[in-house]
């Protein structure tokens, strides 16, 4: 099972440039979901997703923006890049919750990205 | 606003030793997550608490939720060292909707020889 992948896994880029992070997950998984992690701060919600067609804000939504036109993708595409949006970023995915109550967020292998 | 605090932050500690790390958070939810981290790595499922006295254990770990003090507990019994990482508590800042988590800073673990 390949779960929630995500490229790339390294990325360098400079101040200004744009580029997409790519997501796919083939759990058919409804909700999904980007972090990003900084040393000290543990997780923060970017942008998410409950489903096709549907996304929304999460805490940290500023410069980046997410789509969801089909349930197994969920790019993440960073408009201008800042030196400020250095981190590792991280898609996840779970079941809608009345369907699987137990069910947790899986987590892909995550991106690092460079912003010089 | 939904705050999650950790503490420890870090945590040293001999094979064969106990300890807990605590999870306090702010405002009511009814889903609390235990997730581990190796240096590198992604983040890996340990527990999902839902209800209050909830109580899973797996090996060596042991957490805990009492929701009325909003407050869960991960528990480790005789460390040994490839218990070493990071783990985070998260919890669902929403009710029976989206999977909207918050995060602790995390504890990161170090198991001594």
């Amino acid at each position: 099972n390949a779960g929630v992948t995500q490229t790339p896994k390294f990325q360098v880029l400079k101040t200004g440039q744009s580029m997409t992070l790519q997501c796919a997950q083939d759990m058919n998984h409804e909700y999904m979901s980007w972090y990003r992690q900084d040393p000290g701060m543990g997780l923060r919600l970017i942008h998410y997703s409950v489903g096709a067609g549907i996304t929304d804000q999460g805490e940290v939504p500023n410069g980046y923006n997410v789509s969801r036109s089909t349930t197994e993708d969920f790019p993440l595409r960073l408009l201008s890049a800042a030196p400020s949006q250095t981190s590792v970023y991280f898609c996840a995915s779970s079941r809608p919750r009345p369907n699987s109550p137990n069910s947790p967020l899986h987590f892909g292998n995550g991106t690092r990205l460079t912003v010089t | 606003e939904l705050k999650v605090e950790q503490n420890p932050l870090f945590l040293s500690m001999q094979e064969g030793k106990n300890y807990t790390i605590y999870c306090n958070y702010s405002t009511t939810s009814d889903r609390l997550y235990w997730y581990r981290q190796d240096p590198g790595k992604s983040l890996e499922s340990l527990f999902v608490l839902l209800s209050n006295g909830a109580v899973k254990q797996e090996g060596r770990l042991m957490a805990s939720l009492d929701t009325k003090a909003r407050l869960s507990t991960l528990h480790i019994t005789a460390a040994v060292h490839d218990l070493s990482a990071t783990y985070f508590c998260a919890v669902d800042e929403t009710q029976g909707g989206s999977e909207k988590l918050v995060f602790g800073k995390g504890t990161k673990l170090t198991v001594n020889p």
